[in-house]
């Protein structure tokens, strides 16, 4: 069965830092991953796919990457803003029917 | 115009009521889904329908039943309820479940409160 963890759960920067997200999970047999932003009272937002066979994905300030063999991603924010506050969702899809999703980290940028 | 969305947003009902959430799509994706999110912000599967067949049912109680009419819709029904099927229910799509390129578009979600 697939866990997922995300660390830290929490993170508070001030604004203009840069940071990095991680994920963990168990089976390295995916499909792809995807990192989620959630804004309080919203739904998901799809950030970035990375698919089994990627290293890493890229769309504006964020740059996702991915090591299968060991079962590791990270989210990397540059020049962080008080709009990304949100909480941050990793999830690995392994049989292509499902996403297995961490916890989350809950990130805040203060100005 | 929105792709996913869902109705109610919220729901409030009593213990041992039946209620239904309804979930369209207008992205014109072959794969719906289900997801719960609990008290303490967990997100997991509970459906996932392919071309109206079912596909995944991850041990979901019998009380809740999935019905998807036609590729654009999935709705959750959901009988006899109880305090702790409190939590809000995602919808999502996806063009083609089982693909390596496949995202999944979630709704707003619906909160559903048991009293």
């Amino acid at each position: 069965k697939q866990e997922v963890t995300q660390i830290p759960a929490a993170l508070s920067v001030p604004e203009g830092e840069n940071l990095v997200l991680n994920c963990s999970f168990t089976d390295s047999a995916i499909y792809n991953l995807q990192w989620f932003r959630q804004d309080p009272g919203k739904g998901l937002t799809s950030l970035l796919l990375i698919q089994s066979s990627q290293r890493e994905q890229t769309s504006g300030r964020l740059n996702a990457s991915l090591d299968k063999s060991s079962g590791r991603s990270t989210l990397y924010i540059a020049a962080s803003q008080p709009g990304d506050s949100a909480t941050y969702l990793c999830a690995v899809a392994n049989s292509g029917y499902a996403l297995n999703f961490g916890k989350g980290t809950s990130l805040l940028v203060t100005p | 115009d929105t792709a996913v969305s869902q109705t109610p947003k919220y729901l409030v009902t009593q213990m041992g009521n039946d209620k239904s959430i309804k979930c369209e799509q207008n992205l014109g994706h072959d794969t719906m889904y289900w997801y719960k999110q609990d008290s303490k912000k967990f997100l997991k599967i509970m459906f996932s329908y392919n071309n109206k067949e079912l596909i995944i049912n991850e041990t979901v109680p019998n009380r809740f039943s999935p019905k998807s009419p036609d590729k654009a819709h999935l709705n959750l029904h959901i009988n006899s309820l109880e305090l702790g099927d409190s939590a809000v229910y995602f919808c999502a799509s996806s063009q083609q479940g089982g693909s390596l390129t496949d995202t999944q578009y979630f709704g707003p979600g619906t909160r559903l409160t048991v009293l």
